[in-house]
């Protein structure tokens, strides 16, 4: 039983569209992430939930807004998509702050055409 | 100066060698750090975790913080093929609303 799942695993699509990833995590935990990994493998925060409370949220164009309708579930939602928005999107989740063990999704590979 | 600098490598080694991998920061609040081992198109996952200074040992892996050179290493003795994967280092100072800063990540191959 997948611990943190994401869907899609791909997601190719058109400038100017929006598109949304849903990330769903079954390991009881209260803090989720999405981070953004570049073709250089940096992986940045993007924001942080804990118990559907938006706790982190770094400096990301108004394009990107999470939504968590519960603590087990945080979506991500892309409007305008733009051609340096490609990069691989990583949901995770921990017990409760950020350094406790992370537990990492298998990513989304975004590519904007 | 980056918070957290990682040299991206990439590091090949001959089966059976011992690694290190180092990560500078700037940050002197930091007192979490952590490794992730990242395999090719899956997510990081937790490899090592040590709290402030000093070192801790995991089978063949230890981690070594030196918070007064603000300098972290992760030793792989007698490396195997199954290493190879891209490592993080990550770290945190821990107040509320701060995020876990992750190095760029070294690649890392080890050939048989």
């Amino acid at each position: 039983d997948t611990a943190v799942s994401q869907t899609p695993k791909y997601l190719v699509t058109q400038m100017g569209n929006d598109k949304s990833i849903k990330c769903e995590q079954n390991l009881g935990h209260d803090t989720m992430y999405w981070y953004k990994q570049d073709s250089k493998k940096f992986l940045k925060i993007m924001f942080s939930y804990n118990n559907k409370e938006l706790i982190i949220n770094e400096t990301v164009p108004n394009r990107f807004s999470p939504k968590s309708p519960d603590k087990a579930h945080l979506n991500l939602h892309i409007n305008s998509l733009e051609l340096g928005d490609s990069a691989v999107y990583f949901c995770a989740s921990s017990q409760d702050t950020p350094t406790d063990t992370q537990y990492f999704g298998p990513g989304t590979r975004l590519t904007v055409l | 100066q980056k918070e957290v600098e990682q040299d991206p490598g990439p590091l090949s080694v001959p089966e059976g060698a011992i690694v290190s991998l180092n990560c500078t920061y700037s940050n002197s609040a930091f007192q979490y750090f952590m490794w992730y081992r990242q395999y090719s198109r899956k997510g990081p996952e937790l490899l090592m975790y040590t709290y402030s200074s000093g070192n801790k040992e995991d089978g063949r892996f230890t981690a070594q913080v030196d918070k007064s050179s603000k300098y972290i290493s992760l030793f792989i003795r007698d490396s195997q093929p199954s290493d190879s994967a891209t490592y993080l280092c990550a770290m945190s100072a821990w107040q509320a609303g701060t995020a876990l800063i992750f190095g760029k990540g070294t690649t890392l191959s080890v050939s048989s």
